[in-house]
């Protein structure tokens, strides 16, 4: 079963606007990481947060980690088309192996 | 070399026919995992390597599948008597595990899509 789960499952916003997604998961975990898929092919690892970090920030992302709920959230400022894909979030658990959550799609129009 | 490297990168099979997918890891990494993605979900976790520890495949769906990683690098991922289900794309990633989990993501390569007519 997944650890993670996104919502929304899907965004659509204009070029220069904020997305924001969020990710819950259910057990205690060492790290949380967020990737891109672009045409459902492989991912890119975008930022990872430590269990005992809150906020991280990298350029136009910024990443929350709410260990007391179990949840964390991606924000991509100033959208371009080019952000356009699916985004998961993943999580480290004990023995190193990374669950990944259902996705969201995010659709930038320009 | 520079990334994860998968081969081939479509495969398209028969029904009942055994195929193999492979995995080029980065180098130096000591921990290599195998998803499986059906079209529009997200990552099925399959089996996880971590040198010369047993690998976990908890996550692996049949008899069917099976994996090995030789010399601690490449590494085959096998599935047996293909069914119309297995038709996904198949991802490997690998990273330094242990200090590399906690600190550095995953690597993955882009994936073998694997069609069973």
């Amino acid at each position: 079963s997944q650890q993670g789960e996104e919502d929304p499952q899907a965004l659509s916003i204009q070029e220069g606007e904020n997305a924001t997604m969020n990710c819950s998961y259910k057990t205690s975990i060492n790290n949380l990481q967020w990737y891109r898929q672009n045409s459902g092919r492989g991912l890119v690892h975008l930022i990872l947060i430590r269990s005992n970090e809150r906020e991280k920030h990298s350029g136009r992302l910024r990443v929350t980690l709410d260990t007391s709920k179990k949840s964390s959230s991606l924000l991509i400022t100033a959208s371009r088309a080019a952000d356009t894909a699916s985004y998961f979030c993943a999580t480290v658990a004990a023995g190193n192996k990374l669950t990944f959550g259902g996705g969201t799609r995010v659709l930038v129009k320009p | 070399g520079a990334g994860v490297s998968q081969s081939p990168s479509n495969k398209v099979t028969e029904k009942g026919k055994d195929v193999e997918l492979r995995c080029d890891p980065i180098s130096g990494h000591t921990a290599l995992y195998w998803y499986r993605q059906s079209l529009g979900q997200g990552l099925e976790f399959l089996i996880y390597f971590q040198g010369n520890s047993a690998p976990d495949k908890s996550g692996l769906p049949s008899d069917r599948f099976s994996a090995e990683r030789t010399g601690g690098s490449v590494s085959t991922l096998t599935i047996q008597r293909t069914q119309q289900e297995d038709s996904a794309v198949y991802l490997c990633a690998s990273s330094l595990a242990g200090t590399g989990s906690f600190n550095y993501g995953y690597t993955f390569g882009s994936g073998t899509r694997l069609t069973v007519v």
